[in-house]
């Protein structure tokens, strides 16, 4: 019973930004939306997460509606080591140790 | 940035052998540990929490008395899989977060070991 809609495949052409959006229409005030990506055969790495502000880090922007229903990740400038599935995950309070919930999340093919 | 290890990284066994996966925190500690499996193709689904000093958390369907889970330390969390079979074939992944107690650092997600990729043959 995922939280998140994704749409399960994107292509993006290198050197664009690549916007990855996700829904979470029934998130909860306390849940975090997290983003994760996992390129074949690793395990996923953390890319950033927001409760309702937009986040920036060194990976990645991460802009959620003010309804909080739904969000976007924004790789500014994709190269071909983006190539991956990104997950958006919704999860109760920052604090604790909250299980996270996996869905089917996006393939993202960047073309060179 | 915190790092979680996971060991080994692949293993080929024999049926009906045990096989030990190591996942420990590297520079925090962490009072809960989780651990997924991920099949082909598929999602990673949670198999178990692993709680430091008390007895691990199983989801619907997963046998506790064939995952077995130890969380001895603060930095270590290990999944017994005994007496492998082909089925239980798949990646093992573990995760962490930083922070301890039941308030966890503030604005800490959880880190991801690389997997354990398990064959039974």
């Amino acid at each position: 019973d995922a939280k998140t809609t994704q749409p399960p495949s994107m292509d993006c052409a290198e050197g664009r930004a690549a916007n990855l959006p996700c829904n979470h229409s029934t998130i909860s005030g306390n849940e975090y939306v997290y983003w994760y990506r996992q390129i074949h055969s690793q395990g996923p790495q953390y890319i950033i997460h927001g409760l309702k502000n937009n986040e920036t880090n060194e990976m990645a922007s991460l802009i959620i509606t003010e309804d909080r229903k739904s969000s976007t990740l924004i790789l500014p400038h994709a190269t071909l080591r983006d190539t991956a599935v990104y997950y958006c995950i919704v999860s109760p309070t920052n604090f604790g140790n909250e299980k996270l919930t996996f869905g089917t999340g996006t393939r993202l093919t960047i073309i060179p | 940035g915190a790092v979680v290890s996971q060991h080994p990284s692949r293993v080929i066994c024999k049926s009906g052998t045990s096989v030990k996966i190591e996942c420990r925190s590297l520079d925090f500690q962490a009072t809960t540990m989780f651990w997924y499996r991920q099949f082909p193709k598929k999602s990673l689904m949670l198999m178990a929490t692993s709680n430091e000093g008390s007895k691990a958390t199983y989801e619907q369907g997963v046998e506790k008395d064939k995952f077995l889970i130890n969380h001895a330390s603060l930095t270590l969390s290990t999944l017994t899989v005994t007496s492998a079979h082909p089925e239980d074939s798949s990646f093992y992944i573990c995760s962490a977060r930083a922070g301890t107690g039941i308030r966890a650092a503030s604005n800490q997600p959880q880190h991801f070991g690389d997997g354990t990729r398990l064959s039974i043959l």
